[in-house]
Formats: structure tokens, C-alpha cells, sequence
């Protein structure tokens, strides 16, 4: 059963500082990892899929990169801002059962 | 392009009672998936559909069940309501298939059991 942690569960930095939220999968078999962001009581909004074969996508100040041999992905956020206090979470779709995964997700508070 | 719609919005019920979430998927899509998201458990997977069949299920009892239509639009049903089922149901679409599957989520059904 694929297993999806991500840490730290939350984070507080002041604005301006680059973010680094981190996502570990326990099976390499994956199809895509996808992001997303959820602010409270919403709904999730999609940032950034990587297929399985890509190493990294980009899409304005976000950034993620894959490894999938070692199980790991990175979400970069550069120069945060206060708009990007939100809850991000990973999700893995596995290649073999293909279910989607989550993490438990990292809570993110950009200080003004 | 509209996005995923879920209705309601919001919902409140009491033990024993059924309830059916509906959602809309964004046009073109035809698959639909249902997420049941609560604080304890995080999100979990309840069941996907693809072409009105179900081609994926999650670990939760016969009591939650779905269905999707010929237009997309999906269903899902929770028969004899318990307290634990008080969570956001999310549905998500996708165009379908493959590495570029990806997921597209609406705003929830928050479901409250009395």
C-alpha cells in the first residue's frame, strides 16, 4: 500500500523567504505526482502535475521536482507571499492500482 | 471552461438517514472520482468512475456507493448514516487516463450527521 508523508506538517516563514515543502512516497511505482493547495474549507486547487518520466515542471514561482527511485518530491515556492498561506498537499497515483495517494499535507503561514 | 460542481453545498442529516452528493465534471471529462476528506484521516479514496463504470475502489463499507451517467455527471449515495461519516466529500475529474491524468477537484459537499 503506497504510503505518502509530508514534512514538516506546517511552517511559518516571513514574506518574501523561498518555501521548501517536501513529500516522500513509499512505492516507486507511480504513474504522475500531482500538488495541489487547499485553502481552509475549500476545495483543492491542482498546481503542478509530473509525470512519472519528467524530473521537474515549473509554472510561474512554482517548482517541483521528482525522483522517483528514491521516492521523494520537492515543491519550491519562491518569494512567498502572504496569498500563499494555504495547506499544499502531494498526491501519487500509483501504477499498479492506479489510486491517488495523499499526504497528510504541510500547512504554510507567510507572515506580512 | 466551468469547473467541477458539487451539490449542496452544505448538508446536515441524522443517524440512519441515506444521503446523494452530486457532481458536475468539468466538460470533456469522463472520469470522476469521490474523496472523502476529514481531520483525523486526511483525504481518502472512495471510488472512480470512467465511462459509467466503476474502474477504482477505496477501503470504506458497502454503505457508500456511486454511480456516473451517460453524461458524466456522477452520483454518490451513503445509506444508513453514522456520526463518523461527518466529513467534506470532494469529487475531482479527469480527462481520463495515463501519465497526464490530472485531477481537477470541485468545492465539496460538507455533510454534518446528527
Amino acid at each position: 500500500k503506497q504510503e505518502v508523508t509530508q514534512i514538516p506538517a506546517a511552517l511559518s516563514v516571513p514574506e518574501g523567504e523561498n518555501l521548501v515543502l517536501n513529500c516522500s512516497f513509499t512505492d516507486s511505482a507511480i504513474y504522475n505526482l500531482q500538488w495541489f493547495r487547499q485553502d481552509p474549507g475549500k476545495g483543492l486547487t491542482s498546481l503542478l502535475l509530473i509525470q512519472s518520466s519528467q524530473r521537474e515542471q515549473t509554472s510561474g514561482r512554482l517548482n517541483a521536482s521528482l525522483d522517483k527511485s528514491s521516492g521523494r518530491s520537492t515543491l519550491y515556492i519562491a518569494a512567498s507571499q502572504p496569498g500563499d498561506s494555504a495547506t499544499y498537499l502531494c498526491a501519487v497515483r500509483g501504477s499498479n492500482d492506479y489510486k491517488l495517494s495523499f499526504g497528510a499535507g504541510t500547512t504554510v503561514t507567510v507572515r506580512a | 471552461k466551468a469547473g467541477v460542481t458539487q451539490t449542496p453545498r452544505y448538508l446536515i442529516k441524522t443517524r440512519g438517514q441515506q444521503v446523494t452528493l452530486s457532481c458536475s465534471p468539468i466538460s470533456g471529462h469522463r472520469s470522476v472520482s469521490w474523496y472523502q476528506q476529514t481531520p483525523g484521516q486526511g483525504l481518502q479514496f472512495l471510488f472512480e468512475y470512467f465511462s459509467e463504470t466503476q474502474r477504482n475502489k477505496g477501503n470504506f463499507p458497502g454503505r457508500f456507493s456511486g454511480r456516473q451517467f451517460s453524461n458524466s455527471r456522477s452520483e454518490m449515495n451513503v445509506s444508513t448514516l453514522e456520526l463518523g461519516d461527518s466529513a467534506l466529500y470532494l469529487c475531482a475529474s479527469s480527462l481520463g487516463t495515463g501519465e497526464y491524468n490530472e485531477q481537477f477537484f470541485g468545492p465539496g459537499t460538507r455533510l454534518t450527521v446528527l
